[in-house]
């Protein structure tokens, strides 16, 4: 158990629809990390925070946000969903930036029908 | 910009071979650190093993091994002993002091024959 935890663990939603991923880091980390993962991709990296505020932005579409709350976990919400959205996306969050490891909550496998 | 390759997008290796699976990198720093992630049929990802930059000697955890090549910007992965448990995706990933971007490899899928 990495103690990141991701909810929820799948989520089935039409086109042209909103969701949110929920992500709740492990305790005493201040980073958070999004990346997305397609079937059979690399991870792509979304977005990073950092005690609340933006510290890095990715390959991100205008149609996602995210944000990170005074009790240091974090939403992504995506919207105007299309087909290919559907991906794996997983949380990480991390102790320091650039010297540890991350840790990777079980991620939110995301189908848009 | 900083990146991360790995040119071997598959792999086999026999159960209980030693395989290695290559990540190459680019970066003009000299203080980074560096990662080998493990992708199981599960979809978790695993830390595998971390490299310091600054530290010359090689990772070790258990079976797996890296051998580091600073000059040459190189950073392989070896599994010694393969297990059936080991096949998995294996990504390579670098990020350095301050920043705040993991950059991650494309991949490598490790299949173990039994």
């Amino acid at each position: 158990d990495s103690g990141v935890t991701q909810t929820p663990k799948h989520l089935i939603t039409a086109t042209g629809q909103r969701v949110t991923l929920r992500c709740s880091p492990r305790s005493g980390d201040l980073s958070v990390y999004w990346y997305q993962q397609s079937l059979d991709q690399g991870l792509q990296f979304l977005i990073q925070y950092y005690n609340g505020e933006e510290r890095a932005k990715g390959n991100i579409l205008e149609r996602f946000s995210a944000q990170q709350f005074p009790d240091l976990h974090s939403e992504l919400n995506l919207s105007s969903l299309e087909l290919g959205d559907s991906a794996l996306y997983f949380c990480a969050s991390s102790a320091q930036t650039g010297r540890e490891k991350l840790f990777f909550g079980s991620g939110t496998q995301l189908s848009v029908l | 910009a900083q990146t991360v390759t790995q040119s071997q997008p598959e792999m086999s290796v026999q159960e209980a071979e030693t395989v290695t699976l290559s990540c190459t990198y680019d970066t003009s720093e000299s203080d980074y650190y560096l990662f080998w992630y493990k992708q199981p049929p599960s979809r978790q990802m695993i830390l595998v093993i971390r490299q310091e930059a600054y530290k010359q000697q090689n990772a070790t955890e258990n079976r797996f091994s890296v051998n580091f090549q600073k000059a040459a910007k190189s950073f392989s992965l070896k599994i010694s002993d393969s297990q059936l448990g080991d096949a998995a995706m294996y990504f390579c990933a670098y990020t350095m002091p301050g920043t705040y971007k993991y950059i991650f490899g494309t991949g490598t899928r490790l299949k173990v024959l039994a």
